[in-house]
């Protein structure tokens, strides 16, 4: 089963920071936690991923919470390409470990 | 990022027959591949996980004999849906992992059975 729970939906004007939670209260010491997205009709793609510290990189910017039992990507200027589904997704970092999604939110973002 | 391609992108197939869809690592060796199947409106639900030069290891429920997985390479890894029924429609997404901290994904090859 996935170990996050994550808003059903969200709306964002274009332009805006869209900010997206994840909630994982029982995430383990050696867990990270993973965010992909997936536009309608592809295969998922890779955003970013952390452990405690923030990440930020060409895409989102990725806040852990110091408990690390939640997290929040952020889209800083949202465009409509970037409607889709996202996924955070918590992790062991072994080569066998398996990507399990949850549900996911759908964001929409509007003009 | 690396760039994990499917084939074919979508296929139709006659009920009782068997297709096979190709998951290849263009610009990275895997040893681990995850083959996901994801029904309209729904989350991707893992299927198994395939290592090269070994088993594939089926998640609960997944019928082995019916999703055959072969991961012959340490870039090419195959699913293929033996004696297809309308119920097996769905999209079949791939994934590939880089290193220990990267899994790319294929994008996605869609099976309809009529």
């Amino acid at each position: 089963d996935a170990k996050t729970t994550q808003p059903t939906s969200m709306d964002c004007a274009e332009g805006r920071a869209a900010n997206l939670p994840c909630n994982h209260s029982t995430i383990s010491g050696n867990e990270y936690v993973y965010w992909y997205r997936q536009i309608h009709s592809q295969g998922p793609q890779y955003i970013i991923h952390g452990l405690k510290n923030n990440e930020t990189n060409e895409m989102a910017s990725l806040i852990i919470t110091e408990d690390r039992k939640s997290s929040t990507l952020i889209l800083p200027h949202a465009t409509l390409r970037d409607t889709a589904v996202y996924y955070c997704i918590v992790r062991v970092l072994k080569n066998t470990d398996k990507l399990i999604f949850g549900t996911g939110t759908r964001l929409q973002v509007f003009p | 990022g690396a760039v994990v391609s499917q084939h074919p992108s979508w296929v139709i197939c006659k009920s009782g027959t068997s297709v096979k869809i190709e998951c290849r690592s263009l610009d990275f060796q895997a040893t681990t591949m995850f083959w996901y199947r994801q029904f309209p409106k729904q989350s991707l639900m893992l299927m198994a996980t395939s290592n090269e030069g070994s088993k594939a290891t089926y998640e609960q429920g997944v019928e082995k004999d019916k999703f055959l997985i072969n991961h012959a390479s340490l870039t090419l890894s195959t699913l293929t849906v033996t004696s297809a029924h309308p119920e097996d429609s769905s999209f079949y997404i791939c994934s590939a992992l880089q290193g220990r901290t990267e899994a790319f994904f294929g994008q996605g090859t869609r099976l309809t059975v009529v």
